[in-house]
């Protein structure tokens, strides 16, 4: 049962585009939702993260969008560049933290100029 | 501060043998997880340490096992290696309280 569903697979956007990457889950316990970035040869790394009690947050080009009622969050990247180019996993977990993470499969963005 | 240390980067082994990978956490951090990495499969959760006990396990056979020792450090071992063992395994640390987890570089295991 996989309990958090990433789309698209791949995805490409031109440079200067927003990347839109869509996570749904299932248990309505998660209450931590990172976004993980990950380029070939290296580990994820931490991008941003939102908590349940707010709809959105931002740093920088990263949003997260939260609609806790859909159960589906999802990733914006603004005025995408070619080095953002790496494959982004969503994930959830619960009890503050203290459960595993729980990935989605992961999307793959391509930007090309 | 440093970041989380996997130690081998890369491994190949032969079927049937084991394999011990080691993790040193940032400093500070006393929870260490293990993730298993395929293309296949995706990440995977292993297992979880802190202070010395396993706090959580995930869904893997018995062939798995990890320890963590009095300086945080843990290590994983594989036992009878199969050829689908063959992933990255990645470990992360986070501090006791804190929602986030840091991973390292990963190990890159072959099995053939």
């Amino acid at each position: 049962q996989q309990q958090v569903k990433q789309s698209p697979q791949s995805l490409i956007v031109q440079k200067g585009g927003i990347s839109i990457i869509n996570c749904a889950y299932e248990n309505t316990a998660f209450d931590y939702f990172p976004w993980y970035q990950q380029f070939p040869g290296k580990g994820p790394a931490l991008l941003i993260a939102i908590r349940p009690d707010v709809s959105e947050k931002k740093e920088g080009r990263f949003t997260i969008s939260f609609n806790k009622s859909a159960k589906q969050f999802s990733l914006h990247i603004m005025d995408s560049q070619p080095g953002d180019s790496a494959t982004y996993f969503c994930a959830a977990s619960l009890n503050s933290g203290n459960t595993p993470l729980v990935f989605g499969k992961g999307t793959r963005l391509s930007v090309i100029a | 501060k440093a970041g989380v240390t996997q130690t081998p980067r890369y491994l190949i082994k032969t079927r049937g043998q084991q394999v011990t990978l080691s993790c040193s956490p940032i400093s500070g951090h006393r929870s260490v997880s293990w993730y298993q990495q395929t293309p296949g499969q995706g990440l995977q959760f292993l297992f979880e340490y802190f202070s010395e006990t396993q706090r959580n396990k995930g869904n893997f056979p018995g062939r798995f096992s990890g320890r963590q020792f009095s300086n945080s450090r843990s290590e994983m071992n594989v036992s009878t290696l199969e050829l689908g063992d063959s992933a990255l395994y990645l470990c992360a640390s986070r501090q006791g309280a804190s929602y986030e987890q840091y991973f390292g570089p990963g190990t890159r295991l072959t099995v053939t």
